[in-house]
């Protein structure tokens, strides 16, 4: 029944691992993103795809790497862990684009990244 | 940076008083949305407001929008415990195609 899923929901790690967090929609939403949240609850967008392509593209290390292989996923792969990238990540889905008439996101339940 | 900011950061009242929560953004924008989270789950969405609107009401939700100012807040009335949680405006950049997310306030409701 859970609208956008998240997993795992917790994920600690040694520095330098490489890990992947997974995110599924069941809404028919066409478009997906992920979002970074930090220990001072600043949410910042990473990524977004619509219909498995990419839309946005923020300032990320390109050892975060997100895939679509259908518009109902959003994957985030992530090298080479760093002390930094401890956060909470959150998956998200709206039925149309930012700015639109249907932007309205849902967001999964988070994935807490804890890197040791 | 693009982020809005909340004002105040934290919010402590008495169950039954009302809570008014503000966000200032910074550019022009189409809409601005209201979002609640609590502790340790994810957004959810409350209300969208529209920029040709000025208020908004949902069940004792009131938000308001001022474009001139480029501010809104967002007023929860006789508050419940069930209204702890943290609130972030969100204000979206149509020619960006994403939703910028303010700082959020942490408001707590007091028994």
């Amino acid at each position: 029944d859970t609208a956008v899923s998240q997993t795992p929901k917790y994920l600690v790690t040694q520095m330098g691992n490489d890990k992947s967090i997974k995110c599924e929609q069941n809404l028919g939403h066409d478009t997906m993103y992920w979002y970074k949240q930090d220990s001072k609850k600043f949410l910042k967008i990473m990524f977004s795809y619509n219909n498995k392509e990419l839309i946005i593209n923020e300032t990320v290390p390109n050892r975060f790497s997100p895939k679509s292989p259908d518009k109902a996923h959003l994957n985030l792969h992530i090298n080479s862990l760093e002390l930094g990238d401890s956060a909470v990540y959150f998956c998200a889905s709206s039925q149309g684009l930012a700015g639109g008439p249907l932007e309205t996101q849902y967001f999964g339940p988070g994935t807490r990244l804890l890197v040791l | 940076s693009q982020q809005g900011e909340e004002d105040p950061q934290a919010l402590s009242i008495q169950e039954g008083e009302n809570a008014t929560m503000n966000c200032s953004y910074k550019t022009s924008i189409n809409n601005l949305q209201w979002y609640r989270q609590n502790s340790g789950r994810g957004l959810v969405h409350l209300i969208l407001i529209r920029s040709n609107e000025r208020e908004k009401h949902s069940g004792r939700l009131r938000v308001t929008l001022d474009t001139s100012k480029k501010s809104s807040s967002l007023l929860i009335t006789a508050s419940r415990a069930a209204d702890t949680a943290s609130y972030f405006c969100a204000s979206d950049y149509s020619s960006a195609s994403k939703i910028i997310f303010g700082s959020g306030t942490r408001l707590s409701i007091r028994p």
